[in-house]
């Protein structure tokens, strides 16, 4: 199983604020996924990477977007957040078809 | 258009009484099923899963069935615990790659 971090675990934040949501992960997997998720929704997939320097956009359009220099971190960034980016970000990785995911990001844009 | 379904937003059940969660999909090429269980602002945990090839899975107090011809699969929790209580999802790899599509949940809630 991997061991997948991610931070901040919760953050405030105020419109046309920059920030990046950290995802790292121990096991060496070459394939990360960020998905996002609303209460009563299911997960979209919004970004995605099968190894280094792969970087896809999954069906959620996002305005984030994601680098993959190290095959241990995968970080999101949002350039300039606004109330509509309000929603919990969760990062996961994968060996074969079982993803494990973090700890998630709680987003709050105000 | 969502390949994977859960209609059920909310289950309510007693201690000790058997939990039934259902899924329905629509996509006749996925071979393999997931369910993950998910505490609120927690990231999903993976719970149990079954290849198509198979009919049932047992894991515990766990169990998945799934019934091909009607696409549809269940999830029973035999006895259910206070401590099941959370939103369960399904999901199935997509066609290409191993991103997953998830149903929207069902939130378990098991009452002493």
């Amino acid at each position: 199983e991997a061991d997948i971090y991610q931070t901040p675990r919760y953050l405030v934040i105020g419109t046309g604020k920059k920030i990046t949501l950290e995802c790292s992960q121990t096991m060496g997997h070459d394939k990360m996924y960020w998905y996002q998720q609303d209460p009563g929704m299911e997960l979209h997939l919004i970004h995605y990477s099968y190894g280094v320097n792969s970087t896809e956009k999954g069906d959620l359009s996002s305005e984030s977007t994601v680098s993959r220099i190290r095959t241990e971190h995968f970080p999101l960034t949002l350039e300039s957040a606004r109330p509509s980016h309000t929603s919990q970000y969760l990062c996961a990785v994968s060996l074969n078809t079982e993803a494990f995911f973090g700890q998630g990001t709680r987003l709050t844009v105000v | 258009d969502q390949q994977v379904k859960q209609n059920s937003p909310s289950l309510s059940v007693q201690e000790g009484r058997i939990s039934i969660l259902n899924c329905d999909y629509t996509n006749s090429m996925f071979d393999y099923f997931l369910w993950y269980k998910k505490y609120p602002a927690e990231g999903p945990t993976f719970l149990i899963s079954i290849s198509s090839i198979k009919d049932k899975n047992e894991d515990g107090r766990f169990t998945v069935f799934l019934n091909k011809s009607a696409k549809h699969l269940s999830l029973h929790i035999v006895p259910s615990q206070p401590g099941d209580s959370a939103v369960y999802f399904c999901a199935a790899p997509r066609d290409s790659g191993y991103a997953l599509n998830f149903g929207k949940g069902t939130s378990l809630l098991v009452t002493p």
